[in-house]
């Protein structure tokens, strides 16, 4: 089992559409949880982290975390063709480690 | 500007021939570390450094070494390159509070090993 899990994808929303990207971690003990963008060829990008169960919200983009059900989303808002991009969802561990799931890659349609 | 820098960006080699990728910061960071990325295996880590002469190995170390002399600087070594670390590679840092800060990473070194 993969300690962060995502779907693969692609994700593929119209533009203006809310883009909901989900992510999954096996070590109950997680207490920091990341969203990087990563267009193709370059390198990831901070998006949003959140420590505490709830949302946290930053412009068009709402991250959720779930520590009961062990999940992490991120949601975008009126989803642009430039937020076409993978998606990486990370989480630091009890270890203090932190780890990378393999992404989702969003397709944002005309 | 608050950066990580990394040389080469791209790097073509043979097998065997000793390389090193280095990797700048300049936001005064105790944290950096080496990620490689592969086609559906995502960043997995290499090295990192919680500080000056502090390192430690990550999830795939084998074949790479690491120093720490300075804390702005953190050079990846391979000493034998083989085409199993054909990859792209990436630096990155962060504030002492790693791993629970964000990581800010280099533009990436594209290494081929033929």
């Amino acid at each position: 089992q993969k300690e962060v899990e995502q779907n693969s994808g692609p994700l593929s929303v119209p533009e203006g559409a809310i883009a909901s990207l989900n992510c999954t971690y096996s070590d109950r003990g997680s207490q920091s949880f990341f969203w990087y963008r990563q267009y193709s060829g370059k390198s990831p990008e901070l998006i949003m982290f959140i420590y505490s169960n709830g949302d946290k919200e930053d412009g068009r983009f709402t991250a959720q975390l779930n520590k009961a059900s062990q999940y992490v989303s991120l949601l975008i808002r009126d989803s642009q063709p430039s937020d076409s991009a993978t998606y990486l969802c990370a989480a630091t561990g009890t270890a203090s480690k932190l780890t990378f799931g393999t992404g989702t890659r969003l397709q944002v349609t005309l | 500007e608050a950066q990580v820098t990394q040389n080469p960006r791209y790097l073509i080699t043979v097998t065997g021939k000793k390389l090193t990728v280095t990797c700048s910061q300049n936001m005064n960071h105790e944290y950096m570390s080496w990620y490689r990325q592969d086609p559906g295996l995502g960043l997995r880590q290499i090295y990192y450094s919680m500080n000056v002469e502090v390192t430690d190995k990550g999830d795939v170390p084998e074949g790479y070494k690491v120093s720490r002399k300075e804390k702005r600087n953190f050079p990846l070594i391979l000493e034998s390159p083989s085409p199993n670390q054909t990859s792209l590679y990436f630096c990155a840092s962060s504030t002492g509070t790693a791993p629970n800060s964000p990581l800010h990473f280099g533009n990436g070194t594209r290494l081929t090993v033929t």
